[in-house]
């Protein structure tokens, strides 16, 4: 069974920095992409960066480009997410899944809160 | 980047009748769409890719159709666990992105 289990999330000041963190079993983790999907309190989803099996690749959304570094750590089976320059409107679940076809498995989600 | 349109914003509706989603583009994705559902305080859960297969373990109650900009989520029979809010999202291009979804409320 694929587990995800999302950490790190806290409370932080705008301009601060915080790393999640996204421990994954169940499957061959360096065989599959992973990404971070974010949800605002009340609003929709929004797709933040995604990752390569191997971690050659690389996605972002714009409005995280430069501040978020997404990267993985196959013998760990483990999924990171380095946020700098963190803004109010970053403050969110954040969410990590599978990428399979689509993104098939997910996390139970961390809470990021960018408040002074 | 290619915006999803979902309408309607609310679907009130009983248990046993059909629910119609849809799901607009504004530009085509071929076959690159897919749903999920989300209930209040759980991360998604997904249901459809390729616009019209089920994933495993999705009952076949959920069928998804259409191509290009155009795409419906159909519940045959809604079951008291359907009611939660959909999401349709494109994954033929960078950046991913989810329409606004579908809340599917008890009548």
């Amino acid at each position: 069974e694929v587990q995800l289990l999302e950490s790190g999330g806290d409370l932080v000041q705008p301009g601060g920095s915080l790393r999640l963190s996204c421990a994954a079993s169940g499957f061959t983790f360096s065989t599959y992409g992973m990404t971070w999907v974010r949800q605002a309190p009340g609003k929709g989803l929004e797709w933040v960066s995604s990752i390569s099996g191997s971690g050659d690749r690389t996605f972002y959304a714009d409005s995280v480009k430069g501040r978020f570094t997404i990267s993985r750590d196959n013998s760990k089976n483990t999924l990171y997410l380095e946020m700098n320059s963190l803004r109010a409107d970053d403050t969110a679940i954040y969410y990590c899944a599978k990428i399979g076809v689509c993104y098939d498995s997910w996390g139970q989600g961390t809470l990021v809160t960018v408040s002074p | 980047e290619i915006v999803l349109t979902q309408s309607p914003g609310t679907l009130s509706l009983s248990p046993g009748e059909r629910a119609t989603l849809s799901c607009r583009a504004s530009q085509s994705v071929n076959s690159n769409l897919a749903w999920y559902q989300q209930k209040p305080g759980q991360a998604p859960r997904f249901l459809i890719y390729g616009a019209s297969s089920r994933a495993t373990g999705i009952p076949d109650r959920f069928s998804g159709s259409g191509s290009g900009t155009d795409f419906t989520l159909t519940i045959s029979r809604l079951e008291p666990e359907d009611f939660a809010v959909y999401y349709c999202q494109q994954y033929g291009s960078i950046p991913r992105t989810f329409g606004q979804g579908t809340k599917v409320e008890i009548k």
